[in-house]
């Protein structure tokens, strides 16, 4: 079974804080994705890696970055967390081409920026 | 961009009724997938197709490339049947980065 892991479930950081997301994958997958989901809006792409060290952005980039050091990690930073990005967090990881072969979810981050 | 709308938003039905969740998009696409998500976050996979119909237990799910529409059925309905439902789609030639676009999803209450 492919598995898929978050490094927090729950997470409460205060405005300005510079906030982590990590996570894990066990399956040699190539793409690793970053999402957030909100109601009313579905979930949306923040990020994207194809490989180690290669990103792209996706829909709202605006005040993440990522890091894909390993092929198995795939971490999502805030750089200066706002209340904006209260919100839950969900990585996904699928084999190449991206939306050809179906996404693995982890169990999810709720974020609360204060 | 593909959009991607699902119908109904929110259904509640009673236990053992007959469900059908709709989605349509507006390019043509290689593949869509309908996901379902249980209160908690947790988002599995249910299906993946680009012809035809596809049957899993009691879920089935049906897809007509020219009318661009999807549907999930879920017959003999049970309380645990009851999470959101999100279709996404990939366009030929991406759909953004990661090539998927998704709808915003059907919430489903099953009563018992």
């Amino acid at each position: 079974d492919v598995k898929v892991t978050q490094s927090s479930r729950y997470l409460v950081k205060r405005t300005g804080e510079k906030v982590f997301l990590e996570c894990v994958q066990d399956m040699d997958h190539e793409n690793m994705f970053w999402y957030r989901q909100d109601p009313g809006l579905g979930l949306r792409l923040i990020y994207f890696s194809y490989d180690v060290k290669m990103k792209e952005k996706g829909d709202i980039p605006e005040g993440y970055s990522v890091s894909r050091e390993k092929k198995e990690r795939f971490s999502l930073i805030l750089e200066s967390a706002s209340t904006n990005q209260t919100s839950m967090y969900l990585c996904a990881s699928s084999l190449n081409p991206p939306g050809v072969y179906e996404q693995y979810f982890g169990p999810g981050t709720r974020l609360t920026v204060t | 961009k593909n959009e991607v709308e699902q119908s109904p938003q929110n259904l509640t039905a009673q236990e053992g009724e007959f469900i059908t969740i709709n989605c349509s998009y507006s390019v043509g696409i290689s593949a869509l997938h309908w996901l379902q998500q249980h209160p908690g976050g947790g988002i599995v996979s249910l299906f993946m197709l680009s012809s035809g119909k596809k049957k899993h237990g009691r879920l089935i799910a049906t897809i007509n490339i020219q009318e661009k529409h999807s549907s999930l059925h879920i017959t003999a309905s049970h309380p645990r049947d009851s999470a959101v439902y999100i279709c996404a789609v990939r366009t030929f030639g991406g759909g953004g980065a990661d090539g998927l676009t998704f709808g915003k999803g059907t919430h489903l209450i099953i009563q018992p």
